[in-house]
């Protein structure tokens, strides 16, 4: 069966440090992986998918994602992290007509 | 173009009412998917559709019915409410084999049920 984990309930950064937010897999077959952030009382906004081709995927709000086949994972990750970029994150991996969702990841930046 | 719309926003419910969730999407998706999202659990799928007319359980179906009568709705119902049914409940739309089927989401609903 296909999914995914989310190793750390929450991550804390200093704002304008790189940031990495961990999400490993198990699947059969060629992954489709998603990244999706979920801000205060909102629901949940896409940043990024690896579907094939180049293992590092760039996705919105300056967010990239890098696929490892050997260590089955796709952690994401920024170079320079924001204050705004508090939120909750949300690894998925696409089974048949559907995502399986990992348990969420809390970001939290401080100033 | 709203993209995908919840109603209502909040709802609070006593033991054993009913009520109906609806979700609407506007960007003639085929896929409609209905979660559920509780603390340390993730998102954990109730119902989805992939297409007009047709249904499917998720992984936590019990307690819940849905209905897809038009394309672009997609009803929840709880028919007799269980405090077990609080949680914040996420409706979701993709298009098959475009964009790897990304999903959509609409900005939740909120059920409480004392």
């Amino acid at each position: 069966a296909q999914s995914v984990a989310q190793p750390e309930d929450q991550v804390n950064v200093a704002e304008g440090n790189p940031l990495t937010v961990k999400c490993t897999y198990s699947v059969s077959g060629n992954p489709y992986l998603f990244w999706y952030v979920q801000y205060p009382n909102r629901g949940l906004q896409f940043l990024l998918k690896y579907i094939t081709g180049d293992n590092l995927v760039k996705g919105s709000y300056g967010f990239e994602a890098e696929f490892n086949k050997s260590q089955t994972s796709f952690h994401l990750k920024k170079p320079s992290a924001l204050v705004s970029d508090s939120a909750l994150y949300f690894c998925a991996v696409k089974n048949t007509d559907k995502l399986i969702f990992g348990t969420g990841t809390r970001l939290q930046v401080f100033p | 173009n709203a993209g995908v719309t919840q109603t209502p926003k909040f709802r609070v419910l006593k033991t054993g009412q009913s009520m109906t969730l609806l979700c609407a999407q506007d960007m003639n998706h085929e896929y409609m998917y209905w979660y559920r999202q509780d603390p340390g659990m993730g998102l954990r799928l109730i119902h989805y559709s992939v297409g007009e007319g047709t249904t499917a359980k998720g992984e936590v179906p019990d307690g819940y019915n849905v209905s897809r009568l038009k394309k672009q709705n997609f009803l929840l119902g709880l028919e007799s409410a269980a405090p077990s049914q609080t949680s914040v409940y996420f409706c979701a739309s993709s298009y098959p084999g475009y964009m790897g089927e990304t999903q959509y989401f609409g900005p939740g609903t909120r059920l409480l049920v004392l």
